[in-house]
């Protein structure tokens, strides 16, 4: 299986910043890469796919970059409504695997 | 639009199973990926398993390898997923979910709202 492994754990940002979240692979995905954002209580909702495809409806200051087993996921100016955990998600081979997540306090 | 609506909260006795159902309308059924992901109290997202209903076929993650069920029934556009020898550390929130996209790999997009089964003596 592949282990995703999402760095940091917990970040704490003011609104404004520029925020970047790491997700690494223990295998090469070829960029088969999926970010979520899961608010408190609610379902979490697809930011990103293969990668660097915004899902349609996400706001532009959500971005994703990398390939191979590396990516990051950057929200470029932070806003309130950012409070939430990011979730990635491998789509590259079955059984697929989440990162564990890395919360996000504004 | 696609929807996924879940079958209601459950509370089990341990080793006991539960059979959590998930409708979906809106869209074809049969065609998409339905996957299941649990979350238990203050944890982070599990992947638990896949169904394609038009084909039958099944993945399902290690940690519940004969443990856990999926199933459709392409008459209803209605997936189940049934674990069994329940215990304490299954309490936590079911998610069913449907994949963007018939064109593989595609991520999942689509999440019905969550069933929440306890299992608690």
């Amino acid at each position: 299986d592949i282990q995703l492994t999402q760095s940091p754990s917990f970040l704490s940002a003011s609104v404004g910043d520029r925020v970047t979240i790491t997700c690494r692979a223990s295998q090469v995905t070829n960029n088969y890469l999926a970010w979520y954002q899961q608010k408190p209580g609610k379902a979490p909702k697809l930011l990103i796919y293969h990668a660097s495809t915004l899902q349609t409806g996400v706001p532009s200051r959500f971005s994703g970059s990398g390939s191979g087993a590396e990516f990051t996921l950057t929200i470029g100016s932070l806003q309130p409504e950012d409070l939430a955990t990011y979730y990635c998600l491998q789509l590259a081979t079955y059984p697929r695997t989440f990162g564990q997540g890395t919360k996000v306090e504004v | 639009q696609v929807q996924l609506v879940q079958s209601g909260a459950e509370v089990k006795k341990p080793g006991s199973s539960v059979k959590v159902s998930c409708k979906a309308s809106g869209g074809s059924f049969n065609s998409y990926t339905i996957t299941w992901v649990r979350q238990a109290p203050g944890q982070g997202l599990e992947w638990m398993g896949r169904i394609v209903p038009i084909l039958g076929l099944t993945n399902y993650a290690q940690n519940f390898q004969g443990r856990v069920t999926i199933t459709a029934d392409k008459s209803t556009s209605t997936a189940y997923m049934e674990l069994s020898s329940l215990r304490s550390e299954d309490t936590a929130i079911y998610y069913c979910a449907r994949d963007l996209d018939v064109v593989v790999p595609s991520p999942i997009a689509y999440w019905g709202q969550g069933t929440l089964v306890t299992v608690s003596s």
